[in-house]
C-alpha cells in the first residue's frame, strides 16, 4: 500500500517568515495530493490540493509543488501569521485509499 | 448546511462492551471513511466505503466493523473494545477519494 512520509514533525518560525513542509510517497500510481490543516481541538480541513497533471498550484499565501518523478510534494506558506499555527497533514490517493502523513506542527511566533 | 455529523462526541466505556459511533452526511457523497488519530501517528484509515454496500479495510481495521446500508450513514462498530482503541476518531465523506474530504467533529473514545 501507499506510504507517505512527512517532514519536519515540528516547525517553528517567526511571523512573516516562510514555512515549507515536505512529503514523499511510495505509490507511483497516486494522482491526488491534498493538504489539510487541523487547528487545536478542531477537525482537519482542506487548504489546498494538487493533481498529478499539475506541477504547482497557488492560493494567496499558500502554494504546493509536485515532483512526480521524485515522488515528493511540498507545501509552502509565505508571510506566515500567528493564525497559521496548526498541525498540517499531507496525503496521497492511490487506487482506493487516502493515506496521510504523520503531520507537522507549525508554530508561528509573533 | 452541508455537514458530516458524528455521535457521540465523547465516550468513556469499559473493555468488552460493544459500542457504535454514528456518522451521517447530507451531501450525497459516495465515498466515506473512518480514521483514528493518535499522537505522533497522524490520521490512519480504519475502513472506507466507495458506495452503498461496498466497504473495504484501510490500514488499521482490526477490532472494528462498519456497514453502509444507506448512502448517508456509515457507522463504526467496536464489538469488543479494548484499551488500545482509546483514540480520537474522525468520519469523513467526499464525492470521491480524489476530492476534498469533509470531516465530522470527531469522537474522543476512552476504553478503560
Amino acid at each position: 500500500g501507499e506510504n507517505v512520509e512527512q517532514h519536519p514533525s515540528t516547525l517553528s518560525v517567526q511571523e512573516g517568515d516562510s514555512a515549507v513542509i515536505k512529503c514523499t510517497y511510495s505509490d507511483s500510481a497516486s494522482n491526488y495530493f491534498p493538504w489539510y490543516k487541523q487547528e487545536l481541538g478542531k477537525r482537519p480541513q482542506l487548504i489546498i490540493d494538487i493533481r498529478s497533471n499539475v506541477g504547482e498550484k497557488k492560493d494567496q499565501r499558500i502554494a504546493v509543488t509536485l515532483n512526480k518523478t521524485a515522488k515528493h510534494f511540498s507545501l509552502h506558506i509565505t508571510e506566515t501569521q500567528p493564525e497559521d499555527s496548526a498541525v498540517y497533514f499531507c496525503a496521497a490517493t492511490g487506487y482506493s485509499t487516502l493515506t496521510f502523513g504523520k503531520g507537522t506542527m507549525l508554530l508561528v511566533s509573533p | 448546511e452541508a455537514q458530516v455529523t458524528q455521535n457521540p462526541r465523547y465516550l468513556i466505556t469499559v473493555t468488552g462492551k460493544k459500542l457504535t459511533v454514528t456518522c451521517s452526511q447530507n451531501m450525497n457523497h459516495e465515498y466515506m471513511s473512518w480514521y483514528r488519530q493518535d499522537p505522533g501517528l497522524g490520521l490512519r484509515q480504519i475502513y472506507y466505503s466507495m458506495n452503498v454496500e461496498v466497504t473495504d479495510k484501510g490500514d488499521v481495521p482490526e477490532g472494528y466493523k462498519v456497514s453502509r446500508k444507506e448512502k448517508r450513514n456509515f457507522p463504526l462498530i467496536l464489538e469488543s473494545p479494548s484499551p488500545n482503541q482509546t483514540s480520537l476518531y474522525f468520519c469523513a465523506s467526499s464525492p470521491s477519494m480524489w476530492a476534498e474530504a469533509f470531516f465530522g467533529q470527531g469522537t474522543r473514545l476512552t476504553v478503560v
